[in-house]
């Protein structure tokens, strides 16, 4: 069965404190790998998508990578208004389209 | 570029009743999709509509349905509400599902009493 798995389920870091968070996914042939923010109340905010392993993406602070087991999201120096919870999906190789989410890794980030 | 617009944003029904959700895509975006979200269990695939058809279907009974119009605009219906309904519902669109990134709406927050 399609999984994906996130960890920690939460952290807490202090103002330019980096880290990384991580999810691993089994599946049965990966399409396409998929980091999301998601605020309080709020819909989740696109961040990254990523297709094969070795594949890096960058975005300001934040960088995401992938293997064929995993996926990192890399934070340098985070700033406050980078808490939020991070959410990881997988798109299976499959006839679905459908994504399969992990259940996110709430980040706080202290001044 | 307008984002994905969801209405209403908030609902409160009672056991028994039933509700539609509206939601709106990207202009352009064709594949529309359904996730519901709860403390519990996280965001689940509901379906997908792509062309006015539904093209996937996750795992919930029958009481929740869905459709898409010619202008991709999707509703989905819930029946027979139970207290467990109660969630945050997402709808997401993309062009045309086939791995391509999925934009998300500010969701529609159903309370069921």
């Amino acid at each position: 069965e399609d999984q994906v798995t996130q960890s920690p389920e939460a952290l807490r870091l202090q103002e330019g404190e980096s880290s990384s968070l991580n999810c691993s996914y089994t599946v049965s042939g990966l399409r396409g790998l998929f980091w999301y923010r998601q605020d309080p109340g709020k819909g989740p905010e696109f961040l990254f998508t990523l297709y094969s392993a070795g594949e890096e993406k960058e975005k300001e602070r934040l960088k995401a990578t992938l293997t064929k087991k995993e996926s990192f999201l890399h934070i340098t120096a985070p700033k406050p208004e980078d808490s939020a919870t991070y959410l990881c999906a997988v798109q299976d190789g499959g006839a679905t389209n459908k994504l399969i989410f992990g259940t996110g890794t709430l980040l706080a980030v202290q001044p | 570029k307008a984002g994905v617009t969801q209405t209403p944003r908030y609902l409160i029904k009672t056991r028994g009743q039933q509700v539609t959700l509206s939601c709106s895509p990207i202009s352009g975006h064709r594949s529309v999709s359904w996730y519901q979200q709860t403390p519990g269990q996280g965001l689940q695939f509901l379906f997908e509509y792509f062309s006015e058809t539904q093209r996937n279907k996750g795992n919930f009974p029958g009481r929740f349905s869905g459709r898409q119009f010619s202008n991709s605009r999707s509703e989905m219906n819930v029946s027979t509400l139970e207290l467990g309904d109660s969630a945050l519902y997402l709808c997401a669109s993309s062009f045309t599902g086939d791995s391509d990134t999925q934009y998300f709406g500010p969701g529609t927050r159903l309370t069921v009493l």
